[in-house]
Protein backbone atom coordinates (compact mmCIF):
# COMPACT_ATOMS: atom_id res chain seq x y z
CA UNK A 1 0.00 0.00 0.00
CA UNK A 2 1.26 3.31 -0.88
CA UNK A 3 1.93 5.68 1.91
CA UNK A 4 0.28 8.56 0.23
CA UNK A 5 -2.59 8.18 -1.91
CA UNK A 6 -4.59 10.95 -4.17
CA UNK A 7 -6.53 11.00 -6.65
CA UNK A 8 -4.48 12.52 -9.59
CA UNK A 9 -7.92 14.33 -11.29
CA UNK A 10 -8.00 16.25 -13.48
CA UNK A 11 -10.79 18.53 -11.87
CA UNK A 12 -12.12 20.49 -14.33
CA UNK A 13 -13.86 23.21 -12.09
CA UNK A 14 -15.35 26.91 -13.38
CA UNK A 15 -13.83 30.15 -11.80
CA UNK A 16 -16.03 31.12 -8.91
CA UNK A 17 -16.34 27.42 -7.90
CA UNK A 18 -15.91 25.53 -4.12
CA UNK A 19 -13.43 22.74 -5.22
CA UNK A 20 -12.34 19.95 -2.60
CA UNK A 21 -9.36 17.38 -2.74
CA UNK A 22 -8.84 14.53 0.01
CA UNK A 23 -5.69 12.50 0.44
CA UNK A 24 -5.19 9.45 2.85
CA UNK A 25 -1.93 7.99 4.35
CA UNK A 26 -1.15 4.87 5.32
CA UNK A 27 0.96 5.49 8.16
CA UNK A 28 -0.60 5.94 11.77
CA UNK A 29 2.53 7.18 13.42
CA UNK A 30 2.50 9.88 10.74
CA UNK A 31 2.78 13.37 12.60
CA UNK A 32 3.12 16.44 10.46
CA UNK A 33 1.23 17.01 7.24
CA UNK A 34 1.29 19.65 4.33
CA UNK A 35 -0.17 20.47 0.82
CA UNK A 36 2.16 21.73 -1.26
CA UNK A 37 1.63 23.09 -5.05
CA UNK A 38 3.15 22.48 -8.38
CA UNK A 39 2.86 24.38 -11.06
CA UNK A 40 3.80 23.05 -15.04
CA UNK A 41 7.08 22.20 -15.53
CA UNK A 42 7.94 24.06 -11.99
CA UNK A 43 9.50 23.17 -8.44
CA UNK A 44 6.69 22.57 -5.84
CA UNK A 45 5.84 25.40 -3.13
CA UNK A 46 4.29 24.80 0.53
CA UNK A 47 0.99 25.83 0.34
CA UNK A 48 -0.04 25.28 4.07
CA UNK A 49 0.85 23.06 6.54
CA UNK A 50 -2.13 20.98 8.05
CA UNK A 51 -2.86 21.05 11.61
CA UNK A 52 -5.22 18.85 14.03
CA UNK A 53 -7.59 21.52 14.54
CA UNK A 54 -8.06 22.20 10.93
CA UNK A 55 -6.81 25.69 9.63
CA UNK A 56 -7.56 28.40 6.73
CA UNK A 57 -5.30 30.68 4.79
CA UNK A 58 -7.85 32.83 2.43
CA UNK A 59 -9.54 30.86 0.22
CA UNK A 60 -8.31 27.68 1.06
CA UNK A 61 -9.19 25.84 4.19
CA UNK A 62 -7.07 22.49 5.17
CA UNK A 63 -8.34 19.76 7.46
CA UNK A 64 -7.00 16.34 9.25
CA UNK A 65 -8.82 13.85 10.12
CA UNK A 66 -6.34 11.12 12.38
CA UNK A 67 -9.02 8.62 13.02
CA UNK A 68 -9.19 7.89 8.93
CA UNK A 69 -6.22 9.13 8.43
CA UNK A 70 -6.86 11.63 5.14
CA UNK A 71 -6.12 15.05 4.97
CA UNK A 72 -8.52 17.51 2.52
CA UNK A 73 -8.02 20.80 1.01
CA UNK A 74 -10.95 22.90 -0.03
CA UNK A 75 -9.99 25.88 -2.46
CA UNK A 76 -13.31 28.44 -2.72
CA UNK A 77 -13.71 31.01 -4.97
CA UNK A 78 -11.49 29.39 -7.53
CA UNK A 79 -9.29 31.38 -9.71
CA UNK A 80 -7.61 30.77 -12.93
CA UNK A 81 -4.72 31.11 -11.38
CA UNK A 82 -5.50 28.12 -8.59
CA UNK A 83 -4.63 26.07 -11.48
CA UNK A 84 -2.03 23.20 -10.84
CA UNK A 85 -0.77 20.09 -9.25
CA UNK A 86 -1.65 20.01 -5.58
CA UNK A 87 0.59 17.31 -3.66
CA UNK A 88 -0.22 16.02 -0.50
CA UNK A 89 2.82 15.05 1.74
CA UNK A 90 2.90 13.34 5.70
CA UNK A 91 5.89 13.63 7.49
CA UNK A 92 6.67 11.21 10.13
CA UNK A 93 8.24 13.80 12.66
CA UNK A 94 11.23 12.65 13.84
CA UNK A 95 13.48 11.50 11.32
CA UNK A 96 15.15 14.43 8.99
CA UNK A 97 13.88 13.69 5.28
CA UNK A 98 11.58 11.65 5.96
CA UNK A 99 8.29 13.44 3.76
CA UNK A 100 6.13 11.14 1.90
CA UNK A 101 4.49 12.68 -0.82
CA UNK A 102 1.69 11.93 -3.16
CA UNK A 103 1.28 11.81 -7.00
CA UNK A 104 -0.41 14.93 -7.08
CA UNK A 105 -3.96 16.16 -7.89
CA UNK A 106 -4.29 18.13 -11.28
CA UNK A 107 -6.58 21.29 -10.97
CA UNK A 108 -7.56 23.33 -13.94
CA UNK A 109 -9.72 26.33 -13.46
CA UNK A 110 -11.36 27.64 -16.46
CA UNK A 111 -12.85 30.94 -17.16
CA UNK B 1 14.96 35.31 -6.40
CA UNK B 2 14.32 31.78 -5.14
CA UNK B 3 15.95 30.32 -2.17
CA UNK B 4 17.68 27.59 -3.75
CA UNK B 5 19.16 27.48 -7.05
CA UNK B 6 19.81 25.07 -9.57
CA UNK B 7 21.44 24.16 -12.63
CA UNK B 8 21.41 23.47 -15.37
CA UNK B 9 17.56 23.72 -15.77
CA UNK B 10 18.04 21.07 -18.80
CA UNK B 11 20.22 18.50 -19.33
CA UNK B 12 21.06 16.28 -22.18
CA UNK B 13 23.22 13.50 -22.20
CA UNK B 14 23.90 9.99 -23.66
CA UNK B 15 24.64 6.87 -21.36
CA UNK B 16 28.28 6.88 -21.86
CA UNK B 17 28.48 10.81 -20.56
CA UNK B 18 29.75 12.32 -17.32
CA UNK B 19 27.95 15.47 -15.89
CA UNK B 20 26.59 17.15 -12.61
CA UNK B 21 24.12 18.77 -11.55
CA UNK B 22 24.54 21.74 -8.93
CA UNK B 23 22.60 23.02 -6.26
CA UNK B 24 23.10 26.35 -4.06
CA UNK B 25 20.80 27.25 -1.08
CA UNK B 26 20.95 31.05 0.04
CA UNK B 27 18.40 30.70 3.22
CA UNK B 28 20.87 29.53 5.90
CA UNK B 29 19.30 25.82 6.09
CA UNK B 30 21.30 22.90 7.51
CA UNK B 31 20.27 20.36 5.26
CA UNK B 32 19.57 19.47 1.84
CA UNK B 33 18.50 16.78 -0.15
CA UNK B 34 18.20 15.12 -3.82
CA UNK B 35 14.60 14.42 -4.94
CA UNK B 36 13.76 12.68 -8.33
CA UNK B 37 10.57 12.98 -9.94
CA UNK B 38 9.05 10.94 -12.85
CA UNK B 39 6.05 11.57 -14.70
CA UNK B 40 3.01 9.98 -13.13
CA UNK B 41 5.24 8.79 -9.93
CA UNK B 42 5.61 11.00 -6.50
CA UNK B 43 8.69 12.63 -5.50
CA UNK B 44 11.28 9.79 -4.41
CA UNK B 45 14.01 11.23 -2.18
CA UNK B 46 17.46 10.20 -3.12
CA UNK B 47 19.89 11.40 -1.02
CA UNK B 48 19.48 13.69 2.51
CA UNK B 49 22.63 15.68 3.69
CA UNK B 50 22.88 17.31 7.27
CA UNK B 51 25.57 19.55 8.31
CA UNK B 52 27.33 17.79 5.11
CA UNK B 53 27.01 14.66 6.21
CA UNK B 54 25.12 12.22 3.98
CA UNK B 55 22.14 10.80 6.53
CA UNK B 56 20.26 8.81 4.13
CA UNK B 57 21.42 7.04 0.87
CA UNK B 58 17.40 5.66 -0.24
CA UNK B 59 18.80 2.61 -2.06
CA UNK B 60 19.70 4.93 -4.94
CA UNK B 61 22.11 2.97 -7.78
CA UNK B 62 25.63 4.00 -7.96
CA UNK B 63 25.42 5.84 -11.30
CA UNK B 64 24.30 8.50 -8.91
CA UNK B 65 26.93 9.81 -6.50
CA UNK B 66 26.10 13.13 -4.29
CA UNK B 67 28.48 15.80 -3.08
CA UNK B 68 28.19 18.58 -0.25
CA UNK B 69 31.15 20.55 0.01
CA UNK B 70 29.50 22.76 2.36
CA UNK B 71 26.29 23.55 4.01
CA UNK B 72 25.42 26.09 1.13
CA UNK B 73 26.24 23.70 -1.69
CA UNK B 74 25.07 19.69 -3.31
CA UNK B 75 26.24 18.60 -6.38
CA UNK B 76 24.75 15.35 -7.82
CA UNK B 77 27.30 13.43 -10.49
CA UNK B 78 26.00 11.17 -12.86
CA UNK B 79 28.00 8.84 -15.01
CA UNK B 80 26.71 5.75 -17.12
CA UNK B 81 23.12 6.56 -16.68
CA UNK B 82 19.91 4.75 -17.85
CA UNK B 83 17.05 6.23 -20.25
CA UNK B 84 15.04 5.40 -17.56
CA UNK B 85 16.77 7.67 -15.86
CA UNK B 86 14.94 10.43 -17.40
CA UNK B 87 13.13 12.75 -14.82
CA UNK B 88 13.14 15.74 -13.02
CA UNK B 89 15.69 15.86 -10.37
CA UNK B 90 15.12 18.50 -7.78
CA UNK B 91 16.94 20.03 -4.97
CA UNK B 92 15.89 21.27 -1.58
CA UNK B 93 16.89 22.96 1.61
CA UNK B 94 15.81 23.20 4.74
CA UNK B 95 16.63 24.09 8.66
CA UNK B 96 17.06 20.62 11.10
CA UNK B 97 16.28 21.38 14.98
CA UNK B 98 13.14 23.46 14.16
CA UNK B 99 9.50 23.41 14.47
CA UNK B 100 9.72 24.11 10.47
CA UNK B 101 12.53 21.09 9.63
CA UNK B 102 9.91 19.48 7.37
CA UNK B 103 9.29 22.42 5.46
CA UNK B 104 11.44 21.83 1.94
CA UNK B 105 11.89 24.81 0.07
CA UNK B 106 12.98 23.46 -3.90
CA UNK B 107 14.97 24.57 -6.67
CA UNK B 108 13.49 24.82 -10.16
CA UNK B 109 14.78 21.59 -10.90
CA UNK B 110 16.97 20.17 -13.75
CA UNK B 111 15.02 18.05 -16.03
CA UNK B 112 16.97 15.51 -17.51
CA UNK B 113 16.96 13.49 -20.72
CA UNK B 114 19.10 10.67 -21.06
CA UNK B 115 19.33 9.32 -24.58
Amino acid sequence: RKEVEQDPGPFNVPEGATVAFNCTYSNSASQSFFWYRQDCRKEPKLLMSVYSSGNEDGRFTAQLNRASQYISLLIRDSKLSDSATYLCVVGRGSTLGRLYFGRGTQLTVWP
Amino acid sequence: ETGVTQTPRHLVMGMTNKKSLKCEQHLGHNAMYWYKQSAKKPLELMFVYSLEERVENNSVPSRFSPECPNSSHLFLHLHTLQPEDSALYLCASSQEDTSTNEKLFFGSGTQLSVL
